[in-house]
């Protein structure tokens, strides 16, 4: 069965530090990889997804495929980074798609 | 344009009673999910339809779970009989095609006393 985990519930840090939120998934195939986030009071929306290999707002995900991991950085923490992070992955070979959760890390970035 | 909207925002309800929430689509996306957030458990997928029929239903929790979708358009689910640990935001999203980016509603939190 497919598994996404992220070990931290909370992630504590200064602006302008670096930041890593883990995420380790379980996956028999080719999975879609993607990281979610939530800020306070909106609705949840897409940050990345590893097929873009894109960088918004300054994060980055790199797929590693050994590890069975997708982490999400960014060099230099902003307090608007603050907001709350799922990973997530897609199964698409089965002709449809729906999205396995982490159960999200909560990223506090304080002045 | 408008996103996927979701009603009511907040429903208050007693045990054993039956809910309905609402999504509404962007226009045009032919898939639509039905997600639960819940403290404890997270994010868990529910049921997807593409068009009106629902070909995967396997994250409904139990019986009392239903949905429907009609037009290609607006769906509902259906919670018959609530109990106390169906209380969670159940979030709607929906896609242009079955693999494409999922864009989400604001959910609807309930609270089953």
């Amino acid at each position: 069965a497919q598994r996404v985990t992220q070990p931290e519930k909370l992630l504590s840090v200064f602006k302008g530090a670096p930041v890593e939120l883990k995420c380790n998934y379980s996956y028999s195939g080719s999975p879609e990889l993607f990281w979610y986030v939530q800020y306070s009071r909106q609705r949840l929306q897409l940050l990345l997804r590893h097929i873009s290999r894109e960088s918004i707002k300054g994060f980055t995900a790199d797929l590693n495929k050994g590890e069975t991991s997708f982490h999400l950085k960014k060099p230099f923490a902003q307090e608007e980074d603050s907001a709350m992070y799922y990973c997530a992955l897609t199964n698409s070979n089965s002709g449809y798609s729906t999205l396995t959760f982490g159960k999200g890390t909560m990223l506090l970035v304080s002045p | 344009g408008a996103g996927v909207s979701q009603s009511p925002s907040n429903k208050v309800t007693e045990k054993g009673k039956d809910v309905e929430l609402r999504c509404d689509p962007i226009s045009g996306h032919t898939a639509l999910y039905w997600y639960r957030q819940s403290l404890g458990q997270g994010l868990e997928f529910l049921i997807y339809f593409q068009g009106n029929s629902a070909p995967d239903k396997s994250g409904l929790p139990s019986d009392r779970f239903s949905a429907e979708r009609t037009g290609g358009s607006v769906s509902t689910l259906t919670i018959q009989r609530t109990q106390q640990e169906d209380s969670a935001v159940y979030l709607c999203a929906s896609s242009p095609d079955w693999a494409d980016t999922q864009y989400f509603g604001p959910g609807t939190r309930l609270t089953v006393l």
